[in-house]
This record gives C-alpha cells, structure tokens and sequence, in this order.
C-alpha cells in the first residue's frame, strides 16, 4: 500500500532560520508529489508539485522541494523562514494510474518572531 | 471565479444520527474527492466521485457514502454516526482526465463534531 511519512511531527524555527522538513514515500512506481500548507484558519493550498523533468522544484513564497527517486524522498526547503510560515505542512503522493492523493500526517511549524 | 465551497462550516450531531454534507466543486473541475482529517492527523481519502459514480474507495466503511449530481456538485453521507466520526471533512475537485498533472483544491472543510 501507498504511503507518506514526513519524519517531523512538530518544528519549532526561529526568523530566518533555514527549514528543511523531511518527506518519504513508499511506492515503486512513477509518482506525482506535492507540499501542501495549511495556515491557521484557512484551507489546504498547494505550495509545490513535481510532475516529471527538473527534480528541484520551486513553489510559492521561497519554497522548494527536490525529488530523490532513489531515496523515495521529496523534502521541502527554504532557506529563511518568516514567521507568516507559521503553519501547518504536508507532504502528498498521486501514483501513476490512481487518482486519489496520500497524504502524510503533515509537520506543524512554529516561527519565532 | 469560485472556489471549492463546502456546506455547513461546522456541525454537532449526537451519535447514531445521520449527517449529510455538501460540496461544490471549482469552476470548470469535473471530479470530487472527499477526505477525512482527525485532528493532527493528515488528510485521509475517503472516495471520489466522477460522472456520478463512485471511482475510487479508501479505507472506510459502508457507513460512508456519496452522490455527485449532474452540475458536479456532491454529498458525502455518514449513517450512524460514532464519537469517531468527529473530524473535518474536506472536499477536493479535479479534472479526471488530468489528474496525472494536476493538484487538487481544497475547501475549507466542514467540522463534523459527533456527541
């Protein structure tokens, strides 16, 4: 079975700190990956995705993400967070000849301000 | 343009009840997802509705069903309602045919509290 693990439960960052929040999945196959964010309050938004081609992806707000297919691995990155970052991150996989999207247990970060 | 809207915003039902929920899709998108988020968990795929047929089943039992009516709008069902069940709820449209290369939007979900 399809799965997402993301290896940060609960991230605690001060301003301009780098983050960098870990992401695996389990799937032998071709892949479709995402990040999505969930800011307090509001609902899921996409961040980035990866579909095919570059594997170092940049999404909004100064995120981005690389996709190692020999590490099943898809970690989001920025290299200083702000403290409207505060929120709530996971991590998702769509697999090739499915429609529906896995989802990890998703990383709550706190930015200090 | 609209995005996905979700009816009610909350909700307490007492448990053995029954409750319906509603989606709208995006404009254009032709697909409906619904998942199930407990709290501090990730979303969990419920099903997907596509030409008003149920396409894909997660992990869930008989208990939860689904429509999609012909204007892409869909109801997520839950029959005798468990403490459980106490979760948000969140609709998700797509385009089928694209689905390999696309991402799903999200509404902002209905909060389901069951007493």
């Amino acid at each position: 079975a399809q799965s997402v693990s993301q290896h940060n439960h609960h991230v605690i960052l001060s301003e301009a700190a780098s983050l960098e929040l870990g992401c695996n999945y389990s799937y032998g196959g071709t892949v479709n990956l995402f990040w999505y964010v969930q800011y307090p309050g509001q609902h899921l938004q996409l961040l980035l995705k990866y579909f095919s081609g570059d594997p170092l992806v940049k999404g909004i707000k100064g995120f981005e993400a690389e996709f190692i297919k020999s590490k099943f691995s898809f970690n989001l990155r920025k290299p200083s967070v702000q403290w409207s970052d505060t929120a709530e991150y996971f991590c998702a996989v769509i697999s090739t000849g499915g429609f529906k999207t896995i989802f990890g247990a998703g990383t709550r970060l706190f930015v200090k301000a | 343009d609209a995005g996905v809207t979700q009816s009610p915003t909350h909700l307490i039902k007492t448990r053995g009840q029954q409750v319906t929920l509603r989606c709208s899709p995006k404009s254009g998108h032709d697909t409906v997802s619904w998942y199930q988020q407990a709290l501090g968990q990730g979303p969990q795929f419920i099903f997907q509705y596509y030409e008003e047929e149920e396409r894909q089943r997660g992990n869930f039992p008989d208990r939860f069903s689904g429509h999609q009516f012909p204007n892409y709008s869909s109801e997520l069902n839950v029959n005798a309602l468990l403490l459980g069940d106490s979760a948000l709820y969140l609709c998700a449209s797509s385009l089928y045919m694209s689905a390999l290369n696309t991402e799903a939007f999200f509404g902002q979900g209905t909060r389901l509290t069951v007493v």
